[in-house]
């Protein structure tokens, strides 16, 4: 089973409009983190928004909102006021604590996000 | 600037050869992580270092190998290359431990294999 899962492969928004980018995950765990990451078509990957599993209030980074459900185990991604500069890959990953202290991140296939002025 | 430094950021070759590709960390972070990004896999983790020693190795191949050095930088030694094996390879860095940090990622080295 997939650990991390993305549904919508591409999506196309009207600029200034909000968007929402799904994301459920899988684990086991009580503790864990959730992060965001947006690519340009650059190839960076930048780092948008962290949501931990004890956090009670939902994230925020500006525009940025997470929409946690944790009972549902999804980590939705809200982006206010979408902008033209906002046209990128977004990847939804997980940071869990595994055997012999290994904690890296474990990624979704990513949405493809084009925002349309 | 992620402060993780990447080098080549390209990188031609064909197929058969050997190649390494380098990895400075963030000021700090003894973590360091290699990813590998193709358009039909995704995102996979590789393996995982941690000062000096290594953590958790992932869908990593037996052709590919890693380390890291005393000063805390990476190498990824990739040998009998194949044309799959064209990716974008990405290293990132963390404070280890915590479920609370984010990976900082380096800027990717661009492998492509003829």
């Amino acid at each position: 089973a997939q650990k991390i899962t993305q549904t919508q492969p591409g999506m196309f928004v009207q600029e200034k409009e909000a968007v929402t980018l799904d994301c459920t995950y899988d684990t086991s765990d009580q503790s864990y983190g959730l992060f965001w990451y947006k690519q340009p078509s650059s190839g960076e990957m930048i780092f948008l928004i962290y949501q931990g599993s004890y956090d009670e209030q939902n994230a925020t980074e500006g525009r940025y909102s997470l929409n946690f459900q944790k009972a549902r185990k999804s980590a939705n991604l809200v982006i206010s006021a979408s902008q033209l500069g906002d046209s990128a890959m977004y990847f939804c990953a997980m940071r869990e604590s595994r055997a012999g202290g290994a904690d890296g991140l474990t990624f979704g296939k990513g949405t493809h996000l084009i925002i349309q002025p | 600037d992620s402060g993780v430094t990447q080098t080549p950021k390209h990188l031609i070759t064909a197929t058969g050869q050997r190649v390494t590709l380098r990895c400075s960390p963030r000021s700090g972070d003894l973590s360091v992580y290699w990813y590998q990004q193709s358009l039909d896999q995704g995102l996979q983790f590789l393996i995982q270092y941690y000062n000096g020693e290594e953590r958790a190795k992932g869908n990593i191949l037996e052709r590919f190998s890693a380390q890291q050095f005393p000063d805390l930088h990476s190498e990824l030694n990739l040998s009998s290359l194949e044309l799959g094996d064209s990716a974008l390879y990405f290293c990132a860095s963390s404070r280890t431990g915590l479920n609370t940090g984010e990976l900082f990622f380096g800027e990717g080295s661009r492998l492509t294999v003829l």
